[in-house]
C-alpha cells in the first residue's frame, strides 16, 4: 500500500537554531501535505499544510517545502523555542478524493534552552 | 465549539470482551475518520465516513472491527473479542470534507488497554 516515510525519529536542537524534518511519499496522486503537532499527553493538532500546486509555503516561523519530482516534503522550524518541543507528524493525501491521509511515524523534536 | 469529543477516555477490557468507542464530530463537519496510534506502528488509518456513508474501511481488521455512523452527530468503533494487540489509542477526527477543506480536527483519543 501507499506509504509516508518520516526520516528523523528524533531531533534535538538548541533554542534559536532551525530544525528540519523530512518526509517522502509513494502515491503519485498525493496532492495535499499537512503537518500535525502532538504535545506530551495531548492529541494532534494541525500546524501547516502545502498543496501540490506550490512548492513553498510559510507561516510565521514554519516553512514547508515540496519537491513533487522527488516525492519529498519537509518542515523547517526557524528560531526554535522550547514550546516547539513535541512530536511532529507529516501526512499525505491518498487517492483522488484527497480526503484520506496517511501519516508518517512521527519525529520527536526536543528544543534545549 | 467543544471540538471532537471521544468517550470514554480510557477503557480497560479483558481478553475476549467487547469494546465500543464513541466519537462526536464537530458540528457541521461531514467527514469522520478513525485512526489507531501505537508506539510501534504510529498512526494507522482505519476507516472514514462522509455524510454518514462509509467511504473507505481499508484499514480495518476485517473480522473483529466494525464502525458505524448512525447519524451526523456520532460514530462508533466496535471491537469484538478484544486481543492484547488491540491495545492502542484510538483517535477520531473530523473535517469539513468539502472540496479542499481537508484539515483534520482530532479528538483526545480513547486509550484501550486489553489485559
Amino acid at each position: 500500500g501507499e506509504k509516508v516515510e518520516q526520516h528523523e525519529s528524533t531531533l534535538s536542537v538548541r533554542e534559536g537554531d532551525s530544525a528540519v524534518i523530512n518526509c517522502t511519499y509513494t502515491d503519485t496522486a498525493s496532492s495535499y501535505f499537512p503537518w500535525y503537532k502532538q504535545e506530551a499527553g495531548k492529541s494532534l493538532h494541525f500546524v501547516i499544510d502545502i498543496r501540490s500546486n506550490v512548492d513553498r509555503k510559510q507561516s510565521q516561523r514554519l516553512i514547508v517545502l515540496l519537491d513533487k519530482k522527488a516525492k519529498r516534503f519537509s518542515l523547517h522550524i526557524t528560531a526554535t523555542q522550547p514550546e516547539d518541543s513535541a512530536i511532529y507528524f507529516c501526512a499525505a493525501s491518498i487517492g483522488s478524493s484527497g480526503n484520506k491521509l496517511i501519516f508518517g511515524i512521527g519525529t520527536l523534536l526536543s528544543v534545549k534552552p | 465549539n467543544a471540538g471532537v469529543i471521544q468517550t470514554p477516555r480510557h477503557k480497560v477490557t479483558g481478553k475476549g470482551q467487547e469494546a465500543t468507542l464513541w466519537c462526536e464530530p464537530i458540528s457541521g463537519h461531514s467527514a469522520v475518520f478513525w485512526y489507531r496510534q501505537t508506539i510501534v506502528q504510529g498512526l494507522e488509518f482505519l476507516t472514514y465516513f462522509r455524510n454518514q456513508a462509509p467511504i473507505d474501511d481499508s484499514g480495518m481488521p476485517k473480522e473483529r472491527f466494525s464502525a458505524q455512523m448512525p447519524n451526523q452527530s456520532h460514530s462508533t468503533l466496535k471491537i469484538q473479542s478484544t486481543q492484547p494487540q488491540d491495545s492502542a489509542v484510538y483517535l477520531c477526527a473530523s473535517s469539513l470534507g468539502r472540496g479542499s477543506q481537508n484539515t483534520l480536527y482530532f479528538g483526545a483519543g480513547t486509550r484501550l488497554s486489553v489485559l
